[in-house]
């Protein structure tokens, strides 16, 4: 089945340094979401990629999809003590009824 | 316009109890879903829905029922609990099926003892 690979796992950061996390798929993708879930809450939806190569900016937050479609990063530049968190990657794809594969996500934790 | 609603919030249950985690949206989103997760880990799909009277298996099924006879809610039913579904259960929905993003519900820490 398809998976969807997400790395690091855990990520600790000085406050103002840049993070980065990357989400892999075993198959190409129709699209790639972003979520963040803050320590004790739900996951909650960042951004959706569709398009190859396609780069996304919120802020802080550039999000990318892979020209093949099958990867994507997020990266923050300057991260805040707000930043805290774990960034999810859902990968769907065409063929999937639908449904979103997440990864395992990134725990990101700033040292103020 | 509430989004996703679950409750309960918070439950105990004793081995091999039942009873139905609810989860209900107001956005008209045809697409429904629920997910657990496990301390440290990622969102597994239990059961999806892309329309009233249509429910499918995801990931990890076994142990759950659901079934969707209105738009607006999607029910999870823990037929016999046991210790090993202990964990935080995410209700799930998008307006059309594949093409946008989830809206999450709060949550619903389940303690099976």
């Amino acid at each position: 089945g398809q998976q969807v690979m997400q790395i690091p796992q855990y990520q600790h950061v000085q406050e103002g340094e840049d993070f980065t996390t990357y989400c892999n798929s075993s198959t190409t993708l129709s699209n790639i979401q972003w979520y963040k879930q803050r320590p004790g809450g739900h996951p909650v939806f960042l951004i959706q990629l569709v398009k190859s190569g396609e780069v996304k900016k919120q802020k802080r937050l550039t999000f990318q999809f892979g020209e093949a479609k099958k990867n994507s990063s997020l990266h923050i530049t300057a991260t805040q003590t707000t930043d805290v968190g774990t960034y999810f990657c859902a990968g769907g794809i065409n063929t999937n009824a639908g449904k979103s594969t997440f990864g395992d996500g990134t725990t990101l934790t700033v040292k103020p | 316009n509430a989004g996703v609603t679950q409750t309960p919030k918070f439950q105990v249950l004793k081995t091999g109890q039942s009873m139905t985690l609810q989860c209900a949206q107001d956005m008209n989103h045809e697409y429904m879903s629920w997910y657990r997760q496990d301390p440290g880990m990622g969102l597994r799909l239990i059961h999806y829905s892309v329309g009233a009277g249509i429910t499918d298996q995801g990931e990890v099924p076994n142990g759950y029922n659901v079934s969707r006879s209105t738009t607006e809610d999607f029910p999870l039913r823990l037929l016999s609990a046991a210790p090993s579904q202990t964990s935080v259960y995410f209700c799930a929905s998008s307006f059309r099926t594949g093409r946008d993003g989830y809206t999450f519900g709060s949550g619903t820490r389940l303690t099976v003892v």
